[in-house]
């Protein structure tokens, strides 16, 4: 299947400061890519679609200008939590659909990025 | 928002059984995807099934959806203690770039 990578793969921070999460797909042109949140032992969250060259849109109850999303090319997409605070501690995954055909159809996901603010 | 809910939320049976988790869902698909993880990792995809299926196998897995109840299962047959994971089903209102929708999965676990 196609590959998708995100990074880094674990990060801690202190509070107040940004932290940046990449999110590449290797082998296909990923127009859109999908930002999701998971805490402990729950679901995965829908934050935002990142759309390349445009503006993401984000899910109700996701602040736009905590977490930025910048998708500057057709394999890259960031996410940046921004003055991050302890309660954005969390583990981030990025997941791609693109690629033509059947490709279109699966989803092709980060090794996701544990977030810890301290 | 989450689209459906998972039964049962948590599992626990011992290797060679078999394990049967249910998604439920809320509006229309096109298809339903059904996703595995490990502690702390990212998600493997297992299974796709389009909305005009009812049945798919893969291996060990065996995948029904029945569109009339909003419904799907996933069978694991003869588990193994390496399936212990938890298991999420997604759903997908088309085949383009919208985003999957996860329910709020099943923890498996195979005791050996």
């Amino acid at each position: 299947g196609a590959v998708v990578s995100q990074h880094p793969s674990r990060v801690i921070c202190k509070s107040g400061t940004s932290v940046k999460i990449e999110c590449r797909s290797l082998d296909f042109q990923a127009t859109t890519m999908f930002w999701y949140r998971q805490f402990p032992k729950q679901s995965l969250m829908l934050m935002a679609t990142s759309n390349e060259g445009s503006k993401a849109t984000y899910e109700q109850g996701v602040e736009k200008d905590k977490f930025l999303i910048n998708h500057a090319s057709l394999t890259l997409s960031t996410l940046t939590v921004t003055s991050a605070h302890p309660e954005d501690s969390s583990f981030y995954i990025c997941s791609a659909r693109g690629g033509g055909g059947e490709r279109n159809t699966e989803a092709f996901f980060g090794q996701g990025t544990r977030l810890t603010v301290v | 928002s989450q689209q459906g809910e998972e039964d049962p939320q948590a599992l626990s049976i011992q290797e060679g059984e078999n394990a049967t988790m249910n998604c439920s869902y809320k509006t229309s698909i096109n298809n339903l995807q059904w996703y595995r993880q490990n502690s702390g990792r990212g998600l493997v995809h297992l299974i796709l099934i389009r909305s005009n299926e009812r049945e798919k196998h893969s291996g060990r897995l065996r995948v029904t959806l029945d569109t009339s109840k909003k419904s799907s299962s996933l069978l694991i047959t003869a588990s193994r203690a390496a399936d212990t994971a938890s298991y999420f089903c997604a759903t997908a209102r088309n085949s383009g770039n919208t985003p999957l929708v996860f329910g709020k999965g099943t923890r498996l676990s195979v005791i050996a």
